[in-house]
């Protein structure tokens, strides 16, 4: 089946600086991926999807300027987390579905980012 | 996408058959009923999914109620390793972003 790449699986930064999270299709074309954040104990949270060729659409109560999304290609999304703080540190998931409720959809492994 | 009820808990034992029931009595007539488990630190992995009759793959079946306001996750025979949150989600026909629940957190014991 198709696989969505998640990279790096882990990060730790220090306060301040800003860390980019890849998100690749492997063996099909996505022109929509979404972003979600999950809190230790809590469920997934939709943070943005991320448009092929256009700018990324972001739920409500989500910083823009501090999640920075570019979709390149058809096979690739970054989330960069600018200006990181501790309370940023959270669990990252990429998701790349095929259209349609038809279809199931694939996620990345997911990225575990610690802010110190 | 409708909201879909799941117990918070289950457990059950190993080698032992589980269902996993979920409650959508809101959904609509092209709505499919999802399903996806999370293990510990990872993302979420698809388990199946179905429209209107009972589904079977390798991982599982799908149970749906003939009026499809509930359906019923089978793991045949579970394992320690099936031990995750198991999120039923509907999915409109054109639906792209999955609205995730509280799921159900599934233990194993031995």
């Amino acid at each position: 089946g198709a696989v969505v790449s998640q990279h790096p699986s882990r990060v730790i930064c220090k306060s301040g600086t800003s860390v980019k999270i890849e998100c690749r299709s492997l063996d099909f074309q996505a022109t929509t991926m979404f972003w979600y954040r999950q809190f230790p104990k809590q469920s997934l949270m939709l943070m943005a999807t991320s448009n092929e060729g256009s700018k990324a659409t972001y739920e409500q109560g989500v910083e823009k300027d501090k999640f920075l999304i570019n979709h390149a290609s058809l096979t690739l999304s970054t989330l960069t987390v600018t200006s990181a703080h501790p309370e940023d540190s959270s669990f990252y998931i990429c998701s790349a579905p095929q259209t349609g409720g038809s279809t199931e959809a694939f996620f990345g492994q997911g990225t575990r980012l610690t802010v110190v | 996408d409708a909201k879909t009820t799941q117990p918070n808990s289950m457990e059950s034992n190993e080698e032992e058959p589980v269902h996993l029931p979920c409650n959508h009595s809101t959904i609509s007539g092209t709505d499919y009923i999802h399903w996806y488990r999370q293990l510990p630190s990872q993302g979420p992995e698809y388990v199946i999914h179905g429209l209107t009759s009972n589904v079977n793959n390798r991982m599982a079946s799908l149970a749906i109620a003939e009026d499809r306001k509930s359906s019923t996750l089978i793991l045949h025979r579970a394992t320690l390793r099936d031990a995750a949150v198991y999120y039923c989600i509907l999915r409109g026909p054109s639906g792209y972003a999955l609205n995730f629940g509280k799921g159900t957190s599934l233990l194993v014991t031995p």
